[in-house]
């Protein structure tokens, strides 16, 4: 079964840190780019980060709203995505989902459960 | 960054509806268009990419048409199971940016 599975989120103090991991099942993981997506309690969604196939520092992509705070990786060896988030701020609180790309289509067929991000004093 | 506008924000329909929802991009993005569902609780489910491709296991009651800048999902006859909140995704350009979601609720 093709699978995504997020963990690492949890309660965090403005400032902080937090390395959310998604662990990848089922599928070739070193063939596909993965995404990052967060959603807003009780809000829509917005798309976080995109790391492609090669995983090469070029090719990753990043919304404004965390460039410089967040760092997508991944480790093809361990099928596994990470996204270190860094200087967290009270507009970070969210759920976090990765995402699987199509192979030849950027749209996102397979989603994590997501992991809930609390940036609170 | 480019900016997708769904339309309603909330929809009411019974079962056996023909139920359609518009999303228009503020510049092209050709054919590079997403739809999702998402039911409370659960992460997003991919219906419909690249404009009108059907995603595998997606029930033909559901498809997608458009381009450049105005799309729209009609489902063909409204289920149960189908009342839930829709997303339009445009993948054209970075950042890639979501519809702000069309919630269709029981009439």
């Amino acid at each position: 079964e093709v699978q995504l599975v997020e963990s690492g989120g949890g309660l965090i103090q403005p400032g902080g840190s937090l390395r959310l991991s998604c662990a990848a099942s089922g599928f070739t993981f070193s063939s596909y780019a993965i995404n990052w997506v967060r959603q807003f309690p009780g809000k829509g969604l917005e798309w976080v980060s995109t790391i492609t196939a090669s995983g090469s520092a070029d090719r990753i992509y990043y919304a404004d709203s965390v460039k410089g705070r967040f760092t997508s990786s991944r480790d093809n060896s361990k099928n596994t995505l990470y996204l270190q988030m860094n200087s967290l701020r009270a507009e970070d609180t969210a759920v976090y989902y990765c995402a699987k790309a199509l192979q030849w289509d950027n749209a996102f067929d397979i989603w994590g459960q997501g992991t809930m991000v609390t940036v609170s004093s | 960054d480019i900016q997708m506008t769904q339309s309603p924000s909330t929809l009411s329909a019974s079962v056996g509806d023909r139920v359609t929802i518009t999303c228009r991009a503020s510049q092209s993005i050709t054919s590079w268009l997403a739809w999702y569902q998402q039911k409370p609780g659960k992460a997003p489910n991919l219906l419909i990419y690249k404009a009108s491709s059907l995603e595998s296991g997606v029930p033909s009651r559901f498809s997608g048409s458009g381009s450049g800048t105005e799309f729209t999902l009609t489902i063909s006859s409204l289920q149960t199971d189908d009342f839930a909140t829709y997303y339009c995704q445009q993948y054209r350009t970075y950042p890639w940016t979501f519809g702000q979601g069309t919630k269709v609720e029981i009439k």
